[in-house]
């Protein structure tokens, strides 16, 4: 079946502590990007990556770190997390940038940061 | 920029009801249009799509089309069901996908 899967779904942590979301995805998609959703503010990107070693910001990249080592993995770095960066967050892969290319998405991260 | 623009919700129907939420865009290029739909406790799928104008996308009863003139999206149901709950994001995708904010809609019995 055809998928993105992010680990883990719900995480409650506290400010400073490093912690890692992952996100693989099964379609052998090229492009993978990271969103977050905020109540009234829709989702908004993160990172994203075009293929592997290829990585860039979004519209809201403070805070954040990616890598794209493998084709299948685009793992989400929180280095010190802050409260401002509780949230919901997905990751999404598709089979290119191209403008009438859907994306696929994971069931999405819940983050609490205290 | 490119920007998408929704009605805000919540909405609230009885089934059987007509469903419309606006969704007009400003983009610079020529994008395509989406509609994906957010059930409660899962991610995002896509509901239907558009990629030029005058396109008429559809899929489970929900229709929209890609009108230039007017730079709109809108999304349509002619009688929403409980299980339509949910929240209903447009999008445009010009090589980086923008969503709107999201309008949640729920379907009472």
């Amino acid at each position: 079946e055809a998928q993105v899967t992010q680990n883990p779904r719900y995480l409650i942590t506290v400010t400073g502590k490093k912690l890692t979301v992952t996100c693989s995805q099964n379609m052998n998609h090229e492009y993978m990007s990271w969103y977050r959703q905020d109540p009234g503010l829709g989702l908004r990107q993160i990172y994203y990556s075009m293929n592997v070693e290829v990585t860039d910001k979004g519209d809201v990249p403070e805070g954040y770190k990616v890598s794209r080592k493998e084709k299948r993995n685009f793992p989400l770095i929180l280095e010190s997390p802050s409260p401002n960066q509780t949230s919901l967050y997905f990751c999404a892969s598709s089979s290119g940038p191209n403008s009438n290319q859907p994306q696929h998405f994971g069931d999405g991260t819940r983050l609490s940061i205290l | 920029g490119n920007s998408v623009t929704q009605m805000e919700g919540p909405v609230t129907l009885s089934e059987e009801a007509f469903l419309t939420i606006n969704c007009t865009y400003t983009a610079t290029g020529y994008p395509s249009l989406f509609w994906y739909v957010q059930y409660p406790g899962e991610g995002l799928q896509l509901l239907l799509k558009a990629t030029k104008a005058d396109d008429k996308g559809s899929n489970k009863g929900f229709e929209a089309t890609y009108r230039k003139e007017t730079t709109s999206f809108h999304l349509e149901k002619g009688s929403v069901q409980v299980s339509d709950s949910a929240v209903y994001f447009c999008a445009l995708n010009d090589y980086k996908l923008s969503f709107g904010a999201g309008t949640t809609v729920t379907v009472r019995a």
